[in-house]
């Protein structure tokens, strides 16, 4: 069975920073594409980066500031969150990607504000 | 790539079908689109991948066509789990990108 397990989530001030991981199990990890999606409150879904075995892709308002990353020994994706902005506050959710999420953890809350 | 679903919101009751469009603002592939299912307080769940295909689990109350810009969710008799949030996804193009989402209620 997939699990999905995201931490590090919590309250930042804007312009801090944030580091989100997600724990995979259950799949061979290192094999997929993986991504984050995340949710403002009450709103919809929206993309934000992927990471497959060999290239990084970013969403624009995020680029340059949000670095994906993946530890394949541990099973682990990341997100690296800098320069946070009030707009950046959302549920994140960690996501096994083929083209389309087939499985979904279930999210750690970021929320930015003073 | 915009996805526009319509209606916002699908008013219906138990035993009735639900039909849920997904216009694209370009034409994607026959096979570039996804379809999820969100409860309140829970992530989304994979119903229909490649326009048409039901994920592992899902019931074949839940069907899914199109092509070109139009596409389409088909719930044919609502069961009380079914309300929920619905959200399209293409991945024609960078970036994917979600609908607004269609909420079916009672």
């Amino acid at each position: 069975e997939v699990q999905l397990l995201e931490s590090g989530g919590g309250l930042v001030q804007p312009g801090g920073s944030l580091r989100l991981s997600c724990a995979a199990s259950g799949f061979t990890f290192s094999s997929h594409t993986m991504t984050w999606v995340r949710q403002a409150p009450g709103k919809g879904l929206e993309w934000v980066s992927s990471i497959s075995v060999a290239d990084t892709f970013y969403t624009d308002s995020v680029m340059g500031r949000f670095t994906i990353s993946r530890d394949n020994s541990k099973d682990t994706l990341y997100l690296q969150m800098n320069s946070l902005r009030a707009e950046d506050t959302a549920i994140y959710y960690c996501v096994k990607w083929r083209y389309y999420g087939d499985s979904w953890g279930q999210g750690t809350l970021v929320t930015v504000s003073s | 790539t915009v996805l526009t679903q319509s209606p916002g919101t699908l008013s219906l009751s138990p035993g009735e079908g639900a039909t849920l469009s997904c216009w694209a603002s370009r034409s994607l592939c026959s096979s570039c689109l996804a379809w999820y299912q969100q409860k309140p307080g829970q992530a989304p769940r994979l119903l229909i991948y490649n326009t048409s295909s039901r994920a592992t689990g899902i019931p074949d109350r839940f069907s899914g066509s199109g092509s070109g810009t139009d596409f389409t969710l088909t719930i044919s008799r609502l069961e009380p789990e079914d309300f929920a949030v619905y959200y399209c996804q293409q991945y024609y193009s960078l970036p994917r990108t979600f609908g607004q989402g269609t909420k079916v209620e009672i």
